[in-house]
């Protein structure tokens, strides 16, 4: 069964440091997602990405992220300057289709920011 | 220094029972909604769906429910396993957004044997 890939998992960084954290999402899927969950919290919704672009994004996803497909198969998640309240799992998702979709996850980064 | 987190909601349940998990949905125009399966050091896993044009919807051992009157949402476990033992969120989405899911807290499930 197809499945979403991430690595690492996990990742230590120090604060001010710039970390990519890659997706490989399921091949014939079209609308890819970056969530986050802090630890002992409900997971949050990041950003979406359609077509080779943002086509939504939350309030926690400032200047200091960005996302980029640069090639068919990955899907990245860089954090340029990071915080210490970037530590959290990032999940990557995604889907055929939009909406009414199953989003399928991948098994998370732990991002540990020291 | 101090934790600080959510406390989520608990459910234990003895092997073979079945259990119910409850969620209020915060969106009336939401209009799609899951159920996910989190076990520890995981990511979310899909269980089970349903449109906001459907009140009930059936998978094997699972079923959930929605009133939207009351934005209300239930998960229905039947012959809980140990297996089971999760945490549970339920998830919305408006289906003319990208497909953004908007998770609710969560529910800590212990199924004893």
């Amino acid at each position: 069964e197809p499945e979403v890939t991430q690595t690492p998992s996990h990742q230590v960084t120090q604060m001010g440091q710039e970390v990519i954290l890659r997706c490989v999402p399921i091949s014939n899927h079209l609308y890819f997602y970056w969530y986050r969950q802090i630890l002992g919290q409900k997971v949050e919704f990041l950003v979406s990405f359609y077509n080779n672009e943002i086509s939504e994004k939350s309030e926690i996803f400032d200047d200091q992220f960005s996302v980029e497909r640069p090639d068919g198969s990955n899907f990245t998640l860089k954090i340029r300057s990071t915080k210490l309240e970037d530590s959290a799992m990032y999940f990557c998702a995604s889907t055929r289709r939009t909406g009414a979709g199953e989003q399928y996850f991948g098994p998370g980064t732990r991002l540990t920011v020291t | 220094g101090e934790s600080v987190g959510l406390h989520l909601p608990t459910l234990s349940v003895q092997e073979g029972d079945n259990s119910i998990i409850n969620c209020a949905y915060s969106n009336s125009a939401s209009d799609y909604f899951i159920w996910y399966k989190q076990e520890s050091g995981k990511g979310p896993q899909f269980i089970i769906d349903i449109r906001s044009n459907m009140d009930k919807r059936q998978g094997q051992r699972v079923t959930v429910l929605l009133n939207k009157t009351v934005k209300h949402l239930s998960l229905q476990i039947a012959a809980t396993q140990p297996g089971d033992s999760a945490v549970y969120f339920c998830a919305e989405n408006i289906d003319t957004s990208y497909g953004k899911l908007t998770f609710g807290q969560g529910t800590i499930l212990t199924v004893h044997p």
